[in-house]
């Protein structure tokens, strides 16, 4: 069926160091790829997403890369610190871009 | 703004309730949509819409209804509360074309016995 498959399930990391998670999507249709964050009680929050036409995109600390012909994209954070520290989920549109289906997020613990 | 706002915070029921979480946008999305938020899987969709008076199933439908008279309110209705439902409810809406860049209301944990 259609599903996005997100790893790894955690991710423990020590400040400083770079943190790597991957999706992998079913519909070769979607084409717009965002990332959330959700802080621990909060709410998820975009911060980051790429359109099916370019590689790769850059925030600062954090890239989006994008491989359409594998079907997966992956987050990359770089400098971890102990505030990157949270819940990631990657999501991507299916059924005719009428739904947003989530990954089931990657828990990232960035120890000082 | 508010933006996307729910009610209530917190709610406990007993197995056989209903109840509805209210969920309203004041920035004039025509998409809005109901998730669930369970340990370990994530975030699934129960109902969306597309814009008012337009509803339809997510991953997750079985045991909630939805409506859409208006823009801006997008309540979720328990018909017959039982354990499974226990979760964290998530309210999101966006504008038409811009599905991934979805904005959360704060949530609401329901919690059935």
């Amino acid at each position: 069926g259609e599903n996005v498959e997100q790893h790894p399930s955690t991710l423990s990391v020590q400040e400083g160091d770079s943190a790597v998670i991957k999706c992998t999507y079913s519909d070769s249709a979607s084409n717009y790829f965002p990332w959330y964050k959700q802080e621990l009680g909060k709410r998820p929050q975009l911060i980051i997403d790429i359109r099916s036409n370019v590689g790769e995109k850059k925030d600062q600390r954090i890239a989006v890369t994008l491989n359409k012909t594998a079907k997966h994209f992956s987050l990359h954070i770089t400098e971890t610190q102990p505030e990157d520290s949270a819940v990631y989920f990657c999501a991507a549109p299916l059924t005719g871009f009428q739904k947003l289906v989530f990954g089931t997020g990657t828990r990232l613990l960035v120890s000082p | 703004n508010a933006g996307v706002t729910q009610t209530p915070k917190f709610q406990v029921l007993k197995t056989g309730q209903s109840m509805t979480l209210q969920c309203a946008q004041d920035m004039n999305h025509e998409y809005m949509s109901w998730y669930r938020q369970d340990p370990g899987m994530g975030l699934r969709l129960i109902h969306y819409s597309v814009g008012a008076g337009i509803t339809d199933q997510g991953e997750v439908p079985n045991g909630y209804n939805v409506s859409r008279s208006t823009t801006e309110d997008f309540p979720l209705r328990l018909l017959s509360a039982a354990p499974s439902q226990t979760s964290v409810y998530f309210c999101a809406s966006s504008r038409a074309g811009t599905l991934g860049e979805q904005y959360f209301g704060p949530g609401t944990r329901l919690t059935v016995t």
